[in-house]
């Protein structure tokens, strides 16, 4: 699976849109960019993946670039509720499953 | 409501002594996982069962066992507690569309004194 690398942390503005960078330069062309966020120490909620396309929904959007070495996560009006530790993660199925490499993630602060 | 359920919620254990960690998801998944997080860390992929009936190692398998009991329920087992293994244990599921990736239980927080 790809490595993906992110800023340790990061802050925004309540009502602000929050962009999240992530590099994944080494990507293959079979792995998916998914993004997830641990709120507290809770089980990681899954927000958005892409291959790509851009892609958008309720939570988020994601726009991968177009070499697919890139992405950014963009919460568009963050709450403080969205407060949490981002990660970025390539990786592809194998095996009938998904097997994703965890890294160290992004701690977003949500600021009043 | 659907989803993944871990048991038990908190743990301490003296060293050396056993235990088993249970989960159960509802969602008719056919792959479970069980990720251990050390503070300040991202999740480290234990083992893993990709359908009923098989399984296979992760990233960190040593000092544990599972087993795929059913289609539903992945436990996780440690034999002889160590220290090193204090740390929140997550349990995970997913189906063969990738749609929603990953449902992760609550977490076990475990501490071996």
């Amino acid at each position: 699976d790809a490595k993906t690398t992110q800023p340790p942390s990061m802050d925004c503005a309540e009502g602000r849109a929050a962009n999240l960078p992530c590099n994944h330069s080494t990507i293959s062309g079979n792995e998916y960019v998914y993004w997830y966020r641990q709120i507290h120490s809770q089980g990681p909620q899954y927000i958005i993946h892409g291959l790509k396309n851009n892609e958008t929904n309720e939570m988020a959007s994601l726009i991968i670039t177009e070499d697919r070495k890139s992405s950014t996560l963009i919460l568009p009006h963050a709450t403080l509720r969205d407060t949490a530790v981002y990660y970025c993660i390539a990786g592809a199925r194998r095996d009938s499953n998904y097997q994703l490499i965890w890294g160290a993630g992004t701690k977003l602060i949500i600021k009043p | 409501n659907a989803g993944v359920t871990q048991t038990p919620k908190f743990q301490v254990l003296k060293t050396g002594q056993s235990m088993t960690l249970q989960c159960a998801q509802d969602m008719n998944h056919n792959s479970m996982y069980w990720y251990r997080q050390d503070p300040g860390m991202g999740l480290r992929l234990i083992y893993y069962s990709a359908s009923e009936g098989t399984t296979d190692k992760g990233e960190v398998p040593n000092g544990y066992n599972v087993s795929r009991l059913n289609k539903r329920e992945f436990s996780l087992r440690l034999e002889s507690a160590a220290p090193s293994q204090t740390s929140v244990y997550f349990c995970a599921s997913s189906g063969l569309q990738i749609n929603y990736g990953y449902t992760f239980g609550s977490g076990t927080r475990l501490t071996v004194v």
